[in-house]
């Protein structure tokens, strides 16, 4: 089971919008609405921030929302923040019974 | 509040067998409602999913470890464990362990800090 794919990086403005690509197969990202995405800052661990695709937690802010077409899942970042700046990883389910990330996208705040 | 503890050794020589522990405190393994998973991180990399296991037993593993990889859960010691055989120096990375919540398979809402083993003679 191949890696999703993700831009390695992304850049915005504070107050900008952003929106994150993960392309995958009908396998996986196309086939059933377990697309997660996580947060994660320098030394720490990830942290859940969207889930099924488009489903935030409890104390994420609503600036994050999440959507899918087809085989490709995305992330948006609406209003950027300094404290976005982040490696954002997606994740999803597959047809096998396991889980697969993408390879992880480095979000730079200018 | 649950959280999640990794535990081990931070060292490991290549071949033998790498041992993690995750003590899970503030709840209860065997209540059922979630997943239990390892994930690793290489140093500088993405997250690589190691494989899942449910308070039942059933266990799920990433394929292209399921050859060296055991996962397990003792209930009455509230921790699940992760043994990976035949370690190499690729096999260096920060491990966690995660919580999913059951029925939303790919989904870990709660994470152990990580921790970091090296595998070098």
């Amino acid at each position: 089971q191949s890696a999703l794919t993700q831009p390695a990086s992304v850049s915005g403005s504070p107050g900008q919008s952003i929106t994150i690509s993960c392309t995958g197969t009908s396998s996986d990202v196309g086939g059933y609405n377990y697309v997660s995405w996580y947060q994660q800052h320098p030394g720490k661990a990830p942290k859940l921030m969207i889930y099924e695709v488009s489903n935030r937690p409890s104390g994420v802010p609503d600036r994050f929302s999440g959507s899918k077409s087809g085989n490709t899942a995305s992330l948006t970042i609406s209003g950027l923040q300094a404290e976005d700046e982040a490696d954002y990883y997606c994740s999803s389910y597959t047809s096998s019974s396991i889980v697969v990330f993408g390879g992880g996208t480095k979000l730079t705040v200018l | 509040q649950v959280q999640l503890q990794e535990s081990g050794p931070g060292l490991v020589k290549p071949s033998q067998t790498l041992s993690l522990t995750c003590t899970v405190s503030g709840g209860s393994i065997s209540s059922g409602g979630y997943y239990w998973s390892w994930i690793r991180q290489h140093p500088g990399k993405g997250l690589e999913w190691i494989g899942y296991i449910y308070y039942s037993g059933s266990t799920y593993y990433n394929p292209s470890l399921k050859s060296r990889v055991t996962i397990s859960v003792d209930t009455s010691k509230n921790q699940f464990s992760l043994k990976l055989s035949s370690v190499t120096a690729a096999d260096t990375a920060v491990y966690y362990c995660a919580r999913g919540p059951l029925g939303i398979p790919g989904s870990f809402d709660l994470w152990g800090r990580g921790t970091l083993v090296t595998v070098s003679s």
